[in-house]
C-alpha cells in the first residue's frame, strides 16, 4: 500500500537555525498539508497546498513558515528561524482528492527538537 | 467554530470485552466526522469516517461508529477488544464548506487494553 514518507525522523537543531522538514506525498495525490502535534497534545492543522499554492493556513503558520513543492515529488516545510515552542511532532498528509469526505494519509512524522 | 471533545484521556478495558471512545462535536452545518488511531512513533493511519446516510459506520481492524444527530456524538466502538487495540486514538472533523480541507482533532483517548 502506498505511504507518505517524511524524513528525517528525528531533527535536533539549535535554537535560531533554519530547518526543513521533507515529505514525500503518494504519488497521485494532489492535495497536501502540514500538521505539528506539541508532546501530549492534540495534532493541530498547520497548513493546506494544492496546485502549488497554499489553500488555507493556520495562525501557527506565521512568516518564519513556508512550504513549497520543488519537484514532482518532494513537499517541504521550512522553518527560518527556530524557537524553542517549534519543537513537536511535524507530520506531513495527503488526499488524492479535495471534498471534505477524502481521508488524508499520514507520514510516520518527524520529531524537531530545539535546542 | 468548529470543535471536537474526547472527554477521557485514557480508556481502560479487558481484552474481549466491547470498547467504547466517546466523541462529541460542534459544528455548522452537516459534520464530516473521523476516526484515526496513532501507535507509538507512527502516524495517524485512518479507521474509518462518517459522511451520510447509515449512522452505524463500519471500519478497519473490526472497529465502528455510531453517529447520533440528536447528541452530537461519533463514538467509536468495537465488539470484543484486543491488546493490540492499544494506543491513542483521534476523532476528528471537517467542514462541509469549500475552501476548508483541513481536519480539527480532539484531543485524543489512549487506549488501553489488558490482557
Amino acid at each position: 500500500e502506498p505511504e507518505v514518507t517524511q524524513t528525517p525522523s528525528h531533527q535536533v537543531t539549535q535554537m535560531g537555525q533554519e530547518v526543513i522538514l521533507r515529505c514525500v506525498p503518494i504519488s497521485n495525490h494532489l492535495y497536501f498539508y502540514w500538521y505539528r502535534q506539541i508532546l501530549g497534545q492534540k495534532v493541530e492543522f498547520l497548513v493546506s497546498f494544492y496546485n502549488n499554492e497554499i489553500s488555507e493556513k493556520s495562525e501557527i503558520f506565521d512568516d518564519q513558515f513556508s512550504v513549497e513543492r520543488p519537484d514532482g515529488s518532494n513537499f517541504t516545510l521550512k522553518i527560518r528561524s527556530t524557537k524553542l515552542e517549534d519543537s513537536a511532532m511535524y507530520f506531513c498528509a495527503s488526499s488524492e482528492a479535495a471534498g471534505p469526505g477524502q481521508p488524508q494519509h499520514f507520514g510516520d512524522g518527524t520529531r524537531l527538537s530545539i535546542l | 467554530a468548529q470543535s471536537v471533545a474526547q472527554p477521557e484521556d485514557q480508556v481502560n478495558v479487558a481484552e474481549g470485552n466491547p470498547l467504547t471512545v466517546k466523541c462529541t462535536y460542534s459544528v455548522s452545518g452537516n459534520p464530516y466526522l473521523f476516526w484515526y488511531v496513532q501507535y507509538p512513533n507512527r502516524g495517524l493511519q485512518f479507521l474509518l469516517k462518517y459522511i451520510t446516510g447509515d449512522n452505524l459506520v463500519k471500519g478497519s481492524y473490526g472497529f465502528e461508529a455510531e453517529f447520533n444527530k440528536s447528541q452530537t456524538s461519533f463514538h467509536l466502538k468495537k465488539p470484543s477488544a484486543l491488546v493490540s487495540d492499544s494506543a491513542l486514538y483521534f476523532c476528528a472533523v471537517r467542514r462541509t464548506t469549500s475552501g476548508t480541507y483541513k481536519y480539527i482533532f480532539g484531543t485524543g483517548t489512549r487506549l488501553k487494553v489488558l490482557a
